[in-house]
C-alpha cells in the first residue's frame, strides 16, 4: 500500500504554463518531503525539499506548497519550458532516511 | 559530484538464473538502497543498509537478498530470477534525507 498518494497520472501543458502536482499522506510521523526528478535513462535526482513547519519554498521556478492539516503538498513549475519534460516524484521520510515515493507524473510541456 | 554506478544498464536473465546487480558509491556514503521502479507503481524500495554487513529489508524484499561487505559497495541479488522481477533497478546512497540515484539497471527475465 502507497504511504503517498501522488496525482495526476500525467499532465501536458503549454510553454509558460503552470503544471501543478499533487500528493498526500497519512503518516504524521513524516518529517521531509522532498521532490525528485528524472529524465528518461536517467536515476531521479532531487529537485526541491520542504520540511513541514513550513508551508512554502521556492527555489528558481520551482515552488512546493505545503499544508501540513491536510496533510498535502504539491509542486509548482512555474513559467514552464520544455526542458522542464519529465517524470516528477514527491516522497517523504521520518528520521530513518528511508523514502517513500508516489507513483510519479510524467509532464510534458509542449512548445 | 556524487557519482553511483551500476554494473549494468540492460540485463537479460533466464527463469530460474541468479542475478546479481552491484552498485557502487564514491561519496562515503553510510546509507545505500535498492529499488525497483514500474510504471504506475513509483519507486519501491527492496533492501537498504545503513552500514557495511547490515541489512533491513525494505517494502517488497520477498525473491531478493542483498551483500554489503564494503562501504562503498552494495549488491542485490536474485536468487532464482522469476518474469515477475521483470523492472528497473534503481540503487541509491546518502548521508542523510537526500538520496543519490544511480542511472538503473533494466533487467529483463523470460
Amino acid at each position: 500500500q502507497q504511504q503517498v498518494k501522488q496525482s495526476p497520472q500525467s499532465l501536458i501543458v503549454q510553454k509558460g504554463g503552470i503544471p501543478i502536482i499533487n500528493c498526500a499522506y497519512e503518516n504524521t510521523a513524516f518529517d521531509y518531503f522532498p521532490w525528485y526528478q528524472q529524465f528518461p535513462g536517467k536515476g531521479p535526482a532531487l529537485l526541491i525539499a520542504i520540511r513541514p513547519d513550513v508551508s512554502e519554498k521556492k527555489e528558481g521556478r520551482f515552488t512546493i506548497s505545503f499544508n501540513k492539516s491536510a496533510k498535502q503538498f504539491s509542486l509548482h513549475i512555474m513559467d514552464s519550458q520544455p526542458g522542464d519534460s519529465a517524470t516528477y516524484f514527491c516522497a517523504a521520510s521520518k528520521d530513518d532516511y528511508k523514502l517513500s515515493f508516489g507513483a510519479g507524473t510524467t509532464v510534458t510541456v509542449r512548445a | 559530484d556524487v557519482k553511483v554506478t551500476q554494473s549494468s544498464r540492460y540485463l537479460v536473465k533466464r527463469t530460474g538464473e541468479k542475478v546479481f546487480l552491484e552498485c557502487v558509491q564514491d561519496m562515503d556514503h553510510e546509507n545505500m538502497f535498492w529499488y525497483r521502479q514500474d510504471p504506475g507503481l513509483g519507486l519501491r524500495l527492496i533492501y537498504f543498509s545503513y552500514d557495511v554487513k547490515m541489512k533491513e529489508k525494505g517494502d517488497i524484499p520477498e525473491g531478493y537478498s542483498v551483500s554489503r561487505e564494503k562501504k562503498e559497495r552494495f549488491s542485490l541479488i536474485l536468487e532464482s530470477a522469476s518474469t515477475n522481477q521483470t523492472s528497473m533497478y534503481l540503487c541509491a546512497s546518502s548521508w542523510a534525507y537526500e538520496q543519490y540515484f544511480g542511472p538503473g539497471t533494466r533487467l529483463t527475465v523470460t
